[in-house]
């Protein structure tokens, strides 16, 4: 089956720690997006990638870090520079905007929490 | 820079009765991608409907259509027929077409509840 997979489900950092999260897709999308959903608000970009080996921040990407060394995989790692990690973390996939674009695909997030 | 609101941050109906959630987006490009996105409890986001800026038809799914309204620049969901299932999150989002990032904006979203 095609889609993607984050892991792991719930992941518990101490303070002063960084973390990576997984995310993995196997519908060989060009882009890649990480998002932050916090409670009573929508999703946030933190980075995003349109193509192996490139990728630009979004709007919260202080504290975080991500790399694009395979077409599948987008890792993001939340440093302790981020003040306040706690949250959940969505990644998402799709074809290149301008190519038969149709929508955005997420997984199934992954839970961070600060202890 | 484009904003998506949803003024609604919770809404109930009861099971099959119609509702209607609200979005409006500000925005100044001429050419771009409105979706409405669903997130259960399950929080797996999922895409219900989405529509496309230069075509003037509401797009429709089944039991799920759209109000576009570009020169109001709104665009809201109805939901027929309303399932237990429908229960989740809606989230709407804008895309812009120019500079071909595929960044999507998102409202703050509704909570929709069906009661059986």
């Amino acid at each position: 089956d095609g889609g993607i997979t984050q892991s792991p489900k719930y992941l518990f950092r101490k303070e002063g720690q960084n973390v990576t999260l997984s995310c993995e897709q196997n519908l060989n999308h060009d882009a890649m997006y990480w998002y932050r959903q916090d409670p009573g608000q929508g999703l946030r970009l933190i980075y995003y990638s349109q193509i192996v080996n490139d990728f630009q921040k979004g709007d919260i990407a202080e504290g975080y870090s991500v790399s694009r060394e395979k077409k599948e995989s987008f890792p993001l790692t939340v440093t302790s520079a981020q003040k306040n990690p706690t949250a959940f973390y969505l990644c998402a996939s799709s074809t290149a905007p301008r190519t038969n674009f149709r929508e955005q695909f997420f997984g199934p997030g992954t839970r961070l929490t600060v202890l | 820079a484009q904003t998506v609101t949803q003024s609604q941050p919770e809404m109930s109906v009861q099971e099959a009765e119609t509702v209607t959630l609200s979005c409006t987006y500000d925005t100044s490009e001429s050419n771009y991608y409105l979706f409405w996105y669903k997130q259960p409890p399950s929080r797996q986001m999922i895409l219900v409907i989405r529509q496309e800026a230069y075509k003037q038809q509401n797009a429709t799914e089944n039991r799920f259509s759209v109000n576009f309204q570009k020169a109001a620049k709104s665009f809201s969901l109805k939901i027929s027929d309303s399932q237990l299932g429908d229960t989740a999150m809606y989230f709407c989002a804008f895309m812009k077409v120019a500079g071909n990032t595929g960044k999507l904006i998102f409202g703050q979203g509704t909570t929709l509840q069906v009661k059986p």
